[in-house]
């Protein structure tokens, strides 16, 4: 089965503290994505990576960074937490798309980062 | 851009049938999702329609898509207690730089009831 993993499940932060959100995928997947969920507006995607070292900026990139050094792992920064930023984030991994009906296409969730922030 | 729609609360009796809808505006999607959340949770696939499909059927799980009103539902049969969660739909658009991005509806909160 794959797995995606968020090291942590609840943080809470302080207002200007810098915020590391870390995910980990185990099926060799070249994208990787970071939402965030809020009640009422589903999912919107922050930024996503194609590959190691390369990033694409989402929907509601501003306040976020990401890192993606390993094609296992990327990262989600908050450089200065903000209120605004208390948030569910998902973290999510697909294989790369083929177009075909493969259930390869299929995109995979982690359990989910409850942040608050302060 | 893109836009998904759904209603935000659906309210069935245990047994009874659900019916979730949703619609959406990106006439390029190629497959339309549907995730599971339950409480605390991240997002269960729980099954998925390619564009040249009209209906999809898995168990308990029917998936119909009305390509030319850009319509889905997902409609629950015998529907239980624990299929108390939130559903959302989601949609993929064709294209090499997608790169297999989704964009989601809010979510329908779908609560069964004895």
């Amino acid at each position: 089965d794959v797995k995606v993993t968020q090291s942590s499940r609840y943080l809470v932060k302080r207002t200007g503290e810098k915020v590391f959100l870390e995910c980990v995928q185990d099926m060799d997947h070249e994208n990787m994505f970071w939402y965030r969920q809020d009640p009422g507006l589903g999912l919107r995607l922050i930024y996503f990576s194609y590959d190691v070292k390369m990033k694409e900026k989402g929907d509601i990139p501003e306040g976020y960074s990401v890192s993606r050094e390993k094609k296992e792992r990327f990262s989600l920064i908050l450089e200065s937490a903000s209120t605004n930023q208390t948030s569910m984030y998902l973290c999510a991994s697909s294989l790369e798309f083929t177009g075909g009906e493969e259930i390869g296409n299929t995109i995979y969730f982690g359990e989910g980062s409850w942040l608050t922030v302060v | 851009g893109e836009d998904v729609e759904q209603s935000l609360f659906l309210s069935v009796r245990e047994g009874d049938s659900s019916v979730i809808n949703c619609t959406y505006t990106d006439s390029s999607s190629t497959y339309l999702y549907w995730y599971k959340q339950e409480p605390g949770a991240g997002l269960q696939l729980l099954t998925y329609i390619f564009s040249n499909m009209d209906m999809k059927q898995d168990q308990r799980l029917t998936v119909l898509l009305n390509k030319k009103d850009k319509h889905l539902s997902l409609r629950i049969a015998d529907t239980q207690t624990g299929d108390s969660a939130i559903y959302f739909c989601a949609e993929r658009p064709a294209g090499g730089t997608s790169y297999g991005k989704l964009t989601f509806g809010q979510g329908t909160i779908l609560t069964v009831h004895p």
